[in-house]
């Protein structure tokens, strides 16, 4: 079967950077997703990894390390608006198959 | 943008109705995909669908069965509602994956409520 793993909460400073980890346990490893999903809203693509190393878009970066099963989201000078639930998300699978989606870590920023 | 528009938003049933939710995209994706959400438990996968006609699957199809007759709507049905049903439940679309992957667009969602 396959797992994820993420915190169920984190809370940070306005203007502080957090990190969300995610470590996977899947049977095959075809790339890392992350999701953003505010209150009332629909899940909305963040990023990708497929490989190892960082992306970065922004004030967001989102890093692989295929070989330790481990990924994080790095959210720099946090901002109100960025409270939210973020999901990791795999696809286990070659080919056409559908993701694997984490429990989801609630992130809220205070002032 | 693409767009995935569920047709409700809130809807009240009851115990042993059969409910159809409906979900329309309108960028031609050939995946389209239902999950519902609880809190605490994430998104789980119901069905998914790779083509017209086609259907398969997910981690949690018990109750539910889908139909997908025409490639940009995909829609679930609840054969026969039961209280453990209520949820909200989110229909995504996507491009094929292939060997990497592509990002999946979700609707807004429909909160269902089975009384």
């Amino acid at each position: 079967g396959q797992s994820l793993e993420q915190p169920s909460e984190v809370t940070a400073v306005e203007g502080a950077i957090v990190q969300i980890n995610c470590t996977y346990q899947t049977s095959g490893f075809y790339g890392l997703s992350w999701y953003q999903q505010h209150d009332g809203g629909a899940p909305t693509f963040l990023s990708y990894n497929a490989l190892d190393g960082l992306e970065e878009t922004g004030r967001f970066s989102s890093f692989l390390s295929r070989s330790d099963s481990y990924g994080y989201l790095l959210l720099q000078e946090l901002q109100m608006k960025d409270s939210a639930s973020y999901f990791c998300a795999v696809r286990d699978k070659s080919g056409n198959t559908p993701l694997v989606f984490g429990k989801g870590t609630r992130l809220s920023v205070i002032a | 943008d693409v767009k995935v528009t569920q047709s409700s938003r809130y809807l009240v049933k009851r115990t042993g109705e059969k409910v159809f939710l409906e979900c329309v995209q309108d960028m031609d994706h050939e995946n389209m995909f239902w999950y519902r959400q609880d809190p605490g438990l994430g998104l789980r996968l119901i069905y998914f669908s790779y083509d017209v006609k086609m259907k398969e699957k997910g981690d949690i199809p018990e109750g539910y069965s889908v139909s997908r007759e025409k490639k940009e709507r995909f829609s679930l049905i609840l054969e026969s509602a039961s209280t453990n049903q209520t949820s909200m439940y989110l229909c995504a679309s996507s491009p094929p994956t292939g060997t990497g992957t592509q990002p999946q667009h979700f609707g807004d969602g429909t909160r269902l409520s089975i009384l």
